[in-house]
């Protein structure tokens, strides 16, 4: 079955320090996959995507997310984080088997502190 | 442009109780998603609309859960009669119809239940 595995439940990193947030996917097809962010009391934002292409996807507010075909992964990177970016993060594959379209399969989340 | 919106955000019931959750996509989109959230698990998928019709409902729990899209507008959610188990957070999304731009989902901020 398809599924989003994000080994993390909750990271603490210091502002101004490198972030990385793992997630690794099991699919049987090419997968479409996505990171989404949820502040306190905000629905899910779409930070970025990736469909085919370029391995290396960039996104919103910094974050970038690299696609690695071999791991199975789509780990979430952003090089300098600030203290508005505490929130927590869903990594998600489109499931686009049969016939349903759009139906997104998410990890468990990953809650981001920031220390200042 | 006005975002997704839910209501209520928050609700309490108890047991046995009737509750309706409402949805207004963004406009224009044809394509709304319920999922959902209990504690402690990933947010799952409930059901797709394409406009007024049911797309995939693969993902309702049971068949004390009703959702309609009457005019292809907003959509409702009923939980009847609600179970301590039904309790959680209930997220709304809407995409574009076509392709991958079903999948750039834009979500709203939740309706968080609580069956006591």
């Amino acid at each position: 079955a398809q599924s989003v595995t994000q080994p993390d439940i909750h990271i603490t990193v210091s502002e101004g320090a490198s972030l990385e947030l793992r997630c690794n996917y099991s699919y049987g097809a090419t997968p479409y996959l996505f990171w989404y962010v949820q502040s306190p009391g905000q629905g899910l934002q779409l930070l970025l995507k990736y469909f085919s292409g370029d391995t290396l996807v960039q996104g919103i507010k910094g974050f970038e997310a690299e696609f690695k075909r071999s791991q199975s992964s789509f780990n979430l990177r952003k090089p300098s984080v600030h203290w508005s970016d505490a929130a927590e993060y869903f990594c998600a594959v489109g499931d686009h088997y049969g016939g349903s379209q759009g139906n997104l399969i998410f990890g468990k989340g990953t809650k981001l502190s920031v220390k200042p | 442009e006005a975002g997704v919106t839910q209501f209520p955000s928050h609700s309490v019931i108890e047991k046995g109780q009737t509750v309706t959750l409402r949805c207004d996509p963004i406009s224009g989109h044809d394509n709304l998603y319920w999922y959902r959230r209990v504690m402690g698990k990933e947010i799952k998928f409930l059901l797709h609309f394409v406009k007024e019709s049911k797309q995939d409902e693969s993902g309702m729990p049971n068949n004390r859960f009703l959702a309609e899209r009457t005019g292809g507008t907003y959509s409702t959610l009923k939980v009847q009669p609600a179970e301590l188990e039904d309790s959680g957070v209930y997220f709304c999304a809407s995409s574009q119809k076509w392709a991958t731009d079903s999948y750039e989902q834009y979500f709203g901020p939740g309706t968080r239940l609580t069956v006591t």
